[in-house]
């Protein structure tokens, strides 16, 4: 399967403790994509990088929340002291770099997590 | 900045009418609009884009989506529905040249047999 794959698929964990996520993009794509998507809602962009390079990143990020992407190749989102406000499916997809922006995104089956 | 809109949680239709699912966007400049399809427990699935050219856009299981830029909308339709297409349903809007995707709140529809 040569799709965008995240790992763990779910993650229960409690409130307090630190967990990560992981990511691989299909591998010619050189943008990578997270969100995350509560029950009910659509999915609510986080942070993106091109390359290894995180170009934007949402102000709903709090600083408890970081992403990396050392190689270029897959990604890592990491939250720390989790809340029961994270519970949520954390997204991640990856696209090319067409020419202003006119990419689809291609996504991940999605890693759920719950903070109890 | 940029939004969008699905006026409508569901949408119920029975098996072999055509089905619409509405959304209107707001963006400064030139749009790029997707919609995307997700079934239960799965990802995200790509359905169709708008990016130029002709309004009406052919996507994948015969979904299309007709864009109105006067009316600031990008609304999916098929012509035939199946139970099988019942999923929830995200419209999403980019800027022209910039890679943040929005998306609305999804549209879930049903159809019945």
């Amino acid at each position: 399967d040569t799709g965008v794959s995240q790992n763990p698929r779910h993650k229960i964990t409690k409130r307090g403790q630190n967990v990560t996520f992981r990511c691989d993009p299909i591998s010619e794509h050189n943008r990578l994509y997270w969100y995350r998507q509560t029950l009910g809602q659509g999915p609510e962009f986080l942070t993106y990088f091109q390359n290894e390079a995180q170009l934007e990143k949402s102000r709903l990020l709090s600083d408890r929340f970081s992403a990396e992407r050392p190689k270029g190749s897959f990604s890592t989102l990491e939250i720390q002291r989790t809340e029961q406000g994270d519970s949520a499916m954390y997204l991640c997809a990856s696209s090319t770099d067409l020419e202003s922006g006119a990419g689809e995104l291609f996504f991940g089956e999605g890693s759920r997590l719950t903070v109890l | 900045a940029q939004s969008v809109a699905q006026p409508e949680d569901q949408v119920n239709v029975a098996e072999g009418n055509p089905l619409t699912v509405k959304c209107t966007y707001s963006v400064s400049g030139n749009p790029y609009l997707f919609w995307y399809v997700q079934y239960p427990n799965r990802g995200l699935q790509f359905l169709l884009k708008y990016i130029t050219g002709d309004n009406l856009v052919k996507g994948s299981y015969g979904f299309e989506a007709e864009f109105n830029k006067s009316q600031t909308s990008f609304h999916l339709k098929k012509p035939s529905a199946l139970v099988s297409d019942s999923a929830l349903y995200f419209c999403a809007v980019r800027r022209y040249n910039t890679d943040k995707l929005i998306f609305g709140t999804g549209t879930r529809l049903q159809v019945f047999p």
